[in-house]
């Protein structure tokens, strides 16, 4: 049982590229979320999706587009990378939203140069 | 709207005493709270939740938490640390509805020295 797994690890990109952030969940959970953690703010809430089909914006979503294709899948695209989007980045899901907790990937380490 | 405030960002102590984390939240609507373990290079677990009940929770490597819904705190503890709890502890709420989300606090870095 795999869990949470993201893809890539690691990624540096140049200013005004894009790339895409893949999530992948095997727990068949409804819910699925984006964070960014940066040095003593702890996680922001970029993109969240309440089901296959749906996105939702969170705390920080400009600069960022998800899609929710399928069930398992919740993809995080930046269309033209800035340095201020350097971060480490988190997917999450959980089976509902309020009492479940969140299952974590292991993060993605983005430098954008 | 909901917060998370955490009171301590660093917390250095030495093996084998006790420590407490400390997290006060704000919310106009019922929450439920969990604390999280981040150990380095790693995703966040989950190390207990306090749902409803008893407000006293037991999680997982011996923590604790206590939820004051008067003080609106939810203060982890555990009564002997050891090297390997060195990590990052985040507080979270979450709204009781259905289309809630998590709020997290900044963390607390605890550091156990030998």
């Amino acid at each position: 049982n795999a869990g949470v797994t993201q893809t890539p690890k690691f990624r540096v990109l140049k200013t005004g590229q894009s790339m895409t952030l893949l999530c992948a969940q095997d727990m068949n959970h409804e819910y699925m979320y984006w964070y960014r953690q940066d040095p003593g703010m702890g996680l922001r809430l970029i993109h969240y999706s309440v089901g296959e089909g749906t996105t939702a914006k969170g705390e920080v979503p400009d600069g960022y587009n998800v899609s929710r294709l399928k069930k398992q899948n919740f993809l995080l695209g930046l269309e033209s990378a800035a340095p201020s989007q350097t971060s480490v980045y988190f997917c999450a899901s959980s089976p509902f939203s309020g009492k479940s907790p969140l299952h974590f990937g292991n993060g993605t380490r983005l430098t954008v140069t | 709207a909901q917060s998370v405030t955490q009171l301590d960002s660093q917390v250095p102590v030495f093996e084998e005493a006790p420590v407490e984390l400390r997290c006060n939240y704000s919310s106009s609507v019922s929450v439920y709270l969990f604390w999280y373990v981040q150990y380095p290079n790693q995703g966040l677990q989950l190390l207990l939740k306090y749902l409803s009940g008893s407000t006293l929770v037991k999680g997982i490597n011996g923590f604790e938490a206590e939820f004051n819904k008067s003080q609106t705190s939810f203060h982890l503890r555990k009564p002997s640390v050891h090297i390997s709890d060195t990590a990052e502890y985040f507080c979270a709420v979450s709204p009781g509805t259905n289309a809630g989300k998590s709020t997290f606090g900044d963390g607390t870095t605890l550091t156990v020295k030998p």
